[in-house]
């Protein structure tokens, strides 16, 4: 079963508006890290955030992380229509033998000019 | 700096053929991984090496094998591909499994 799970699946806004994606986990992490895919592309790293880490600023990009609720969540601000892409979510858990990222499903993200 | 380099782009087998993914990084990292993306799902792991001489399991591993060649490469291979092996493969790399992964532009496969 997925590990993380992005919350909406799909969000439709307009430019110069705020995006708000949720990510939630089932189980203890090493770390977050939130990566974009536009279409037909690989996936780019955006942002990490370490379990011991509450939240984390890069650019226009806001992450919050509340391990006591499993869930993490991702800002955009003043958003552009080249943030039009789809948004995962990845968790680095503690279990042994689960050491590779896990992704969930993603939202899809489309910013109306 | 290509980053991590898959090929090919695009591949269309009949059920039974076999092929081989090929990936190289340049980044000198230790860890490489494969995943699978079906339509509007997440990525899901199929294999994954932590280091040079290492492989590991997934979450998907029936049907695939892996060779981690030397540090920079590291090869997907279907020996006899079926039609729910219909995917879009992504292979990615990593300093340490702690850290960002870089990922490949994909490929795109196609199992009739």
């Amino acid at each position: 079963s997925q590990q993380g799970e992005e919350d909406p699946q799909a969000l439709s806004i307009q430019e110069g508006e705020n995006a708000t994606m949720n990510c939630s986990y089932k189980t203890s992490i090493n770390n977050l890290q939130w990566y974009r895919q536009n279409s037909g592309r690989g996936l780019v790293h955006l942002i990490l955030i370490r379990s011991n880490e509450r939240e984390k600023h890069s650019g226009r990009l806001r992450v919050t992380l509340d391990t006591s609720k499993k869930s993490s969540s991702l800002l955009i601000t003043a958003s552009r229509a080249a943030d039009t892409a789809s948004y995962f979510c990845a968790t680095r858990r503690v279990d042994t033998g689960r050491r590779a990222l896990t992704f969930g499903s993603g939202t899809r993200l489309q910013v109306q000019p | 700096n290509a980053g991590v380099t898959q090929t090919p782009k695009f591949q269309v087998l009949k059920t039974g053929q076999s092929m081989t993914l090929q990936c190289a990084q340049d980044m000198n990292h230790n860890s490489m991984y494969w995943y699978r993306q079906d339509p509007g799902m997440g990525l899901r792991l199929i294999y994954y090496s932590a280091s040079e001489g290492t492989t590991d399991k997934g979450e998907v591993p029936n049907g695939y094998n892996v060779s981690r060649l030397n540090k920079r490469e590291f090869s997907l291979r279907l020996e006899s591909a079926a039609p729910s092996q219909t995917s879009v493969y992504f292979c990615a790399s990593g300093a340490g499994f702690n850290e960002k992964l870089f990922f490949g532009s994909g490929t795109q496969l196609s199992v009739l």
